[in-house]
């Protein structure tokens, strides 16, 4: 049972190129999420998956897609890297009713 | 709009000193709540949550904390810090009937020896 699995767990790219940031949870969980961390600024919502074939912006959706491609996975698109995009991605899982979300370890990931 | 403060960035205690990590809420109606813990390099991980019912919630670590309608409020206690608590710790609310939930900006805690 690994949990909420995040890959890569390091990248840096170049202004304008793309990448897809890839998360995975075996625990049979409905809903998926995409959060950023920066410093002084807390986690904040891109996109979530509230259950399967659903998905919907957060805070800061913009310059950002997803595929929640079935139950198990939810990825992260950045069709053309600014260094904005700058930061420690987190994906997370909740289990209907708990509202627990178990989190992964982080993609640290730095654009120049 | 949901939305969460944490008023403190940085608390630094000593070792054995009782701690209260502030958290207020800003919400039509009282949301789900929550506290997480983050180390260094590491997720996040929940210490204690509120849905209804005693105000007061136990979590893990020792942790404990209060749900106060009126102040919209929801701190953190512990009533001795361990070094090992020394880590960022988060706030969020949750709206009921959804599964979107909104995090605060963080407290850093500091423990001195």
């Amino acid at each position: 049972n690994a949990g909420v699995t995040q890959t890569p767990k390091f990248q840096v790219l170049k202004t304008g190129q793309s990448m897809t940031l890839q998360c995975a949870q075996d625990m049979n969980h409905n809903s998926m999420y995409w959060y950023r961390q920066d410093p002084g600024m807390g986690l904040r919502l891109i996109y979530y998956s509230a259950s399967e074939g659903t998905t919907d912006k957060g805070e800061v959706p913009n310059g950002y897609n997803v595929s929640r491609l079935n139950k198990r996975e939810f990825s992260l698109r950045l069709e053309s890297a600014a260094p904005s995009q700058t930061s420690v991605y987190f994906c997370a899982s909740v289990a209907g009713g708990a509202h627990e979300q178990y989190f992964g370890p982080g993609t640290r990931l730095t654009v120049t | 709009a949901q939305s969460v403060t944490q008023p403190d960035i940085h608390i630094t205690v000593s070792e054995g000193a009782s701690l209260e990590l502030r958290c207020n809420y800003s919400y039509g109606a009282t949301p789900y709540l929550f506290w997480y813990v983050q180390s260094p390099g590491q997720g996040l991980q929940l210490l204690l949550k509120y849905f209804s019912g005693d105000t007061l919630v136990q979590g893990i670590k020792g942790f404990e904390a209060e749900f106060k309608r009126s102040q919209s409020s929801f701190n953190l206690r512990k009533p001795s810090v361990h070094w090992s608590d020394a880590a960022e710790y988060f706030c969020a609310v949750g709206a009921r009937g959804t599964y979107k939930y909104i995090f605060g900006t963080g407290t850093r805690l500091k423990v001195l020896a």
